[in-house]
């Protein structure tokens, strides 16, 4: 079966960088993108970006350029978001999914952003 | 960017009533929608794609309609595992997005 399996919680200071990998399998890692999406505490989800299934091409969120990126391992069908000099309104549960219609969604990774 | 607007933000219905969110983009998405429920706590799961293509393994009690800018997504017949919130995204463009939510309560 289908499964995305991302790293565990992370607590960093303001200025941190902080890196969430999604382990994919079930399926053929090269055969679609994997989109990232996040969820600040009570709020609704939010489209941080993408990168495709086979050229590494990528496609970020206007309010995060600059400070993401987005890369994917094809030998071990691993896909990985880095987000740089966070704060504290980057504090959310990140979640990687399958595809862009996202029809598989990791179980989610919380990063906490505190001094 | 393409907006996506549900409506409404919250509803409180009872067990077995049918129930029908709305979500309309700014402009035209074809049928690049996709729906998703979300239970507190949990990763969001996928209920619909293709605006109208029910994902395998999803009940039958949920359908999807619409193409261009209007589209709805159904519950037959509410029952207390539906209860959570939903959430419409459009896949037709970069930057994808979602809309705000719909909250569905027991009544």
């Amino acid at each position: 079966q289908v499964q995305l399996v991302q790293s565990g919680a992370e607590v960093k200071k303001p200025g941190a960088s902080v890196k969430v990998s999604c382990k994919a399998s079930g399926y053929t890692f090269t055969s679609y993108g994997i989109s990232w999406v996040r969820q600040a505490p009570g709020q609704g989800l939010e489209w941080m970006g993408w990168i495709s299934r086979n050229n590494g091409n990528t496609k970020y969120a206007q309010n995060l350029q600059g400070r993401v990126t987005m890369i994917t391992d094809t030998s071990t069908s691993t896909a990985y978001m880095e987000l740089r000099s966070l704060r504290s309104d980057d504090t959310a549960v990140y979640y990687c999914a399958r595809g862009e219609a996202a029809d598989y969604w990791g179980q989610g990774t919380l990063v906490t952003v505190s001094s | 960017d393409i907006q996506m607007t549900q409506s409404p933000s919250s509803l409180s219905a009872s067990v077995g009533d049918r129930v029908t969110i709305t979500c309309r983009a700014s402009q035209g998405i074809s049928s690049y929608l996709a729906w998703f429920q979300q239970k507190p706590g949990k990763a969001p799961k996928s209920l619909i794609y293709a605006a109208s293509s029910l994902q395998s393994g999803v009940p039958s009690k949920f359908s999807g309609s619409g193409s261009g800018t209007d589209f709805t997504l159904t519950i037959s017949s509410l029952q207390p595992e539906d209860f959570a919130t939903y959430y419409c995204q459009q896949y037709d463009s970069y930057p994808l997005t979602f809309g705000g939510g719909t909250k569905v309560e027991i009544k």
